[in-house]
């Protein structure tokens, strides 16, 4: 079975450009959820969706914006770039809304604003 | 804004001996879980444990929770090099399946 499946697995954007990241959950797993990580800290909730809405949202700005489509993938995308917004982009999956057995971590997207 | 602190930062041991890895939290919690990232990567979870539950074990690893005191501690005993990562515990409360984070523990076992 594939794991949870992020793509690109780097990016280099220039400030100002909008960057679309992309998830594909495991098979099965309805829920996605986006984090940021910047580097030496933990990660922090952007999103989560589940059967096409969403459920949660965490305190990023406007900017950042994503969606669930029928297969359960996602994407995550952040318009106007901010230097700030270098980090590791990770997607989460679970069978359910709750994760409550935990989640599965994809291995994320490195996003790089120069 | 972080759930809590991890405590130490940073932890250094040789192979075969025990680390022990702490984590305190803020609000009341659902399911405390602990995950492993290596080099920056995905996270990999390792274990949870429900507010109801007072310890858990799973392989190598021991899970303690303690409510009152809002902590948790994670045990890996006859650590090996290949345990050399991130450690980070996350909480989930009674609101939905967001994971709050702690700032992580950087363990390094040299052989």
């Amino acid at each position: 079975d594939a794991g949870v499946t992020q793509s690109p697995t780097h990016l280099i954007k220039t400030r100002g450009q909008h960057v679309t990241l992309r998830c594909s959950p495991i098979s099965g797993h309805k829920s996605v959820s986006w984090y940021q990580q910047v580097l030496g800290q933990g990660p922090q909730f952007i999103f989560q969706y589940y059967e096409k809405e969403e459920r949660g949202r965490g305190n990023f700005p406007d900017r950042f914006s994503a969606r669930q489509f029928p297969n359960y993938s996602s994407e995550l995308n952040v318009n106007a770039l901010l230097l700030g917004d270098s980090a590791l982009y990770l997607c989460a999956s679970s069978p359910g809304s709750e994760g409550v057995y935990g989640y599965t971590f994809g291995s994320g997207t490195r996003l790089t604003v120069v | 804004s972080q759930q809590g602190e991890e405590d130490p930062q940073a932890l250094s041991i040789q192979e075969g001996e025990n680390a022990t890895m702490n984590c305190s939290y803020k609000t009341s919690i659902n399911n405390l879980q602990w995950y492993r990232q290596n080099s920056g990567r995905g996270l990999v979870h390792l274990i949870l444990i429900r507010s109801n539950e007072r310890e858990k074990h799973s392989g190598r690893l021991r899970v303690t929770l303690d409510t009152s005191k809002k902590s948790s501690s994670l045990l890996i005993t006859a650590s090996r090099a290949a345990d050399t990562a991130s450690y980070f515990c996350a909480t989930r409360n009674n609101q939905g399946g967001k994971l709050i984070f702690g700032q992580g523990t950087e363990l390094s076992v040299k052989p």
